[in-house]
């Protein structure tokens, strides 16, 4: 079965400095993986996205993930924290099952809050 | 500026009333959903229409009903909602291949529903 788990669901780190934020998934077949971001007010926007190939990928706002198989994690960094960063944020996953069909599972989000 | 717009931004109604949230699509997909996001619970899928038929219904109750007239126009006609319907209620829109993965969702701003 699919499923995505965030660790903490409330992160706050200082103005410049590193944000991390965790996501584990589990999948039976090789994974599309997400990071979608909510700012207030707002519908979900896609961060990045891992589909094949580089398992190191960048987005938008200067965030990046690594996809490690090996320990089944997402996890999202930025090197600076800024104030604008200031949202909820969302990991998911996407696989095909054998039917063909596609199921995308989401994670129940961590709030990441800039403090000045 | 999202290619998903939904309509209306906010909404309140009564147990009794009848209401129907709209959503509209610029990006040319041709698979839309119905997501609804309640505080501290994960996203939770409530029905895909993929070439405009309905794909998949999780087990919504009927006091929901969707509407998709044509793959740019998705609707969710409300009728007799109860107090724990209050959320957001998220549209979002892709480009679907039967048997891979579909593109990203792009989301609209959803709809704050309060139901008293």
């Amino acid at each position: 079965a699919q499923s995505v788990t965030q660790l903490g669901s409330h992160v706050s780190v200082s103005e410049g400095a590193l944000v991390l934020l965790r996501c584990n998934y589990s999948s039976s077949v090789p994974p599309y993986l997400f990071w979608y971001v909510q700012y207030p007010n707002q519908g979900l926007q896609l961060l990045l996205k891992y589909t094949t190939g580089a398992t190191l990928v960048k987005g938008i706002n200067g965030f990046e993930a690594e996809f490690k198989k090996s320990e089944t994690s997402f996890h999202l960094t930025k090197p600076s924290a800024h104030m604008s960063d200031a949202a909820e944020y969302f990991c998911a996953v996407s696989d095909i099952n054998d039917f063909g069909n596609e199921k995308l599972t989401f994670g129940t989000g961590t709030r990441l809050t800039i403090i000045p | 500026e999202t290619g998903v717009t939904q309509t209306p931004r906010h909404l309140v109604m009564g147990m009794t009333n009848k209401k129907s949230l709209k959503c509209e699509q610029h990006l040319g997909h041709n698979a839309m959903y119905w997501y609804k996001q309640s505080a501290k619970k994960p996203l939770e899928l409530m029905f895909v229409y993929s070439l405009e038929e309905r794909v998949e219904n999780n087990s919504v109750p009927s006091r929901f009903s969707p509407e998709c007239p044509n793959s740019s126009h998705l609707f969710l006609h409300l009728h007799t909602l109860q107090p724990e319907d209050s959320a957001l209620y998220l549209c979002a829109s892709s480009q679907s291949s039967p048997g891979r993965h579909n593109s990203p969702l792009h989301f609209g701003n959803g709809t704050r529903l309060t139901v008293t």
